[in-house]
């Protein structure tokens, strides 16, 4: 079965310390991109990558960092420097040079004490 | 820069009602436009889209017609179940090579026997 996993699906973290998010896709995807949502609220971008070893901030990249290594790995973390990091994190792929849609894996929810 | 205005919620129907969720949008360029549904704890699914004007995207009784004129992107069906409670989110993506998506905040949906 092709799609996006992320995992865990609940995290919990004390205050202070850096955490990281995993996101794995297998549908052969180049593009990546990491949401936050909070409740209320649309998705925020925080990162996105197009293409392995590059990436760029989103729109609210402050106190977040990301890695592309490998094609189907899109690790996020978060970092103490990030001042509300209690959230639910989407993981989203899409396919370039095809249709525009991106696909979303299941989420995790950190939970910052 | 882009944007997304859905119609505030939440929306409480009796099943087997009308309905339809409002989204509106500012975008420069040809944006392609999308519904996204989420279901408790899960993440984004993509329902329908469409990517012209005057476009229909479909899927599931849902329906919903790209009105460059109107810029809108409103989401009908013509008979709700209860299986269709979840959250809505409009969101369009930008005609560049990046393709982010910029969302709305979400529409609350609950469908009653």
């Amino acid at each position: 079965d092709g799609g996006i996993t992320q995992s865990p699906k609940y995290l919990f973290r004390k205050e202070g310390q850096n955490v990281t998010l995993s996101c794995e896709q297998n549908l052969n995807h180049d593009a990546m991109y990491w949401y936050r949502q909070d409740p209320g609220q649309g998705l925020r971008l925080i990162y996105y990558s197009q293409i392995v070893n590059d990436f760029q901030k989103g729109d609210i990249a402050e106190g977040y960092s990301v890695s592309r290594e490998k094609k189907e790995s899109f690790p996020l973390t978060v970092t103490s420097a990030q001042k509300n990091p209690t959230a639910f994190y989407l993981c989203a792929s899409r396919a370039t040079g095809g249709p525009d849609t991106q696909y979303f894996g299941p989420g995790t929810r950190l939970t910052v004490l | 820069g882009n944007s997304v205005t859905q119609m505030e919620g939440p929306v409480t129907l009796s099943e087997e009602a009308f309905l339809t969720i409002n989204c509106t949008y500012t975008a420069t360029g040809y944006p392609s436009l999308f519904w996204y549904v989420q279901y408790p704890g899960e993440g984004l699914q993509l329902l329908l889209k469409a990517t012209k004007a005057d476009d229909k995207g479909s899927n599931k009784g849902f329906e919903a017609t790209y009105r460059k004129e109107t810029t809108s992107f409103h989401l009908e069906k013509g008979s709700v179940q209860v299986s269709d409670s979840a959250v809505y989110f409009c969101a369009l993506s930008d005609a560049g090579a990046n393709s982010k998506l910029t969302f709305g905040k979400g529409i609350t949906l609950s469908v009653r026997p």
